[in-house]
């Protein structure tokens, strides 16, 4: 099980961060994706840290022992939405529940 | 244009059956493994099933095991989705996915979904 806050709020231009607690994640390959209202997921951090091409170097990550952490620097508008995290165990992808992001 | 287009979503009763599809574009599919993904309304994101590229491999959700059925077809570049005895709580977008070796296995190409509603 991944357990993630519910909601996480930050300043426009400040830094958010979203955690993701687990059993031993540190041991686990930790991938990040981000929805927004409506439309589906995007992918932007795999392998804990790794950004794909296009997502900004605002978004990095980290993981060790039973936390792996998203953060956003400089958040903007359009970083709002829903962020998951995911990782694979035992043949079976588990998600997250899910942070709410706001930018107030 | 790397694309993934589900269809199939529909209204359908408790314990009905409905089979989603999936097709591909745009990539090699073939070469890549796939997914099924859900989310409830209002709710998050679930994963149900896995299948490799020759088929030889399959896992399951628990909650979908013994009703769902995922499936490929590698000449038509599609996926799979055939779903029995379906409940209420199965109502939901239902996504396909890809997972890339090139992402550590991560879910980098998501389809727009195509929505199942149980319900009498």
């Amino acid at each position: 099980e991944l357990t993630q806050p519910v909601s996480v709020s930050v300043a426009l231009g400040q830094t958010a961060t979203i955690p993701c607690g687990g059993d031993n994640i540190g041991t686990h390959n930790v991938h990040w994706y981000h929805q927004k209202a409506g439309r589906a997921p995007v992918v932007v951090l795999y392998r804990d840290a790794r950004r794909p091409s296009g997502i900004p170097e605002r978004f990095s990550g980290s993981n060790s022992g039973n936390m792996a952490t998203l953060t956003i620097s400089s958040a903007q508008v359009g970083d709002e939405g829903d962020y998951y995290c995911e990782v694979w165990a035992s043949n079976t992808a588990i998600f997250g529940g899910g942070t709410k992001l706001t930018v107030l | 244009e790397v694309q993934l287009v589900e269809s199939g979503g529909n209204l359908v009763q408790p314990g009905g059956s409905l089979r989603v599809s999936c097709a591909a574009s745009g990539f090699t599919f073939s070469s890549d493994t796939m997914n099924w993904v859900r989310q409830a309304p209002g709710k998050g994101l679930e994963w149900l099933s896995y299948i490799s590229t020759d088929s030889s491999t399959i896992y399951y959700a628990d909650s979908v095991k013994g009703r769902f059925t995922i499936s490929r077809d590698n000449v038509k570049n599609s996926v799979f989705l055939q779903m029995n005895s379906l409940r209420v709580e199965d109502t939901a977008v239902y996504y396909c996915v890809r997972d890339s070796p090139n992402f550590w296995g991560a879910f980098d190409v998501w389809g727009q979904g195509t929505k199942v509603t149980v319900s009498s």
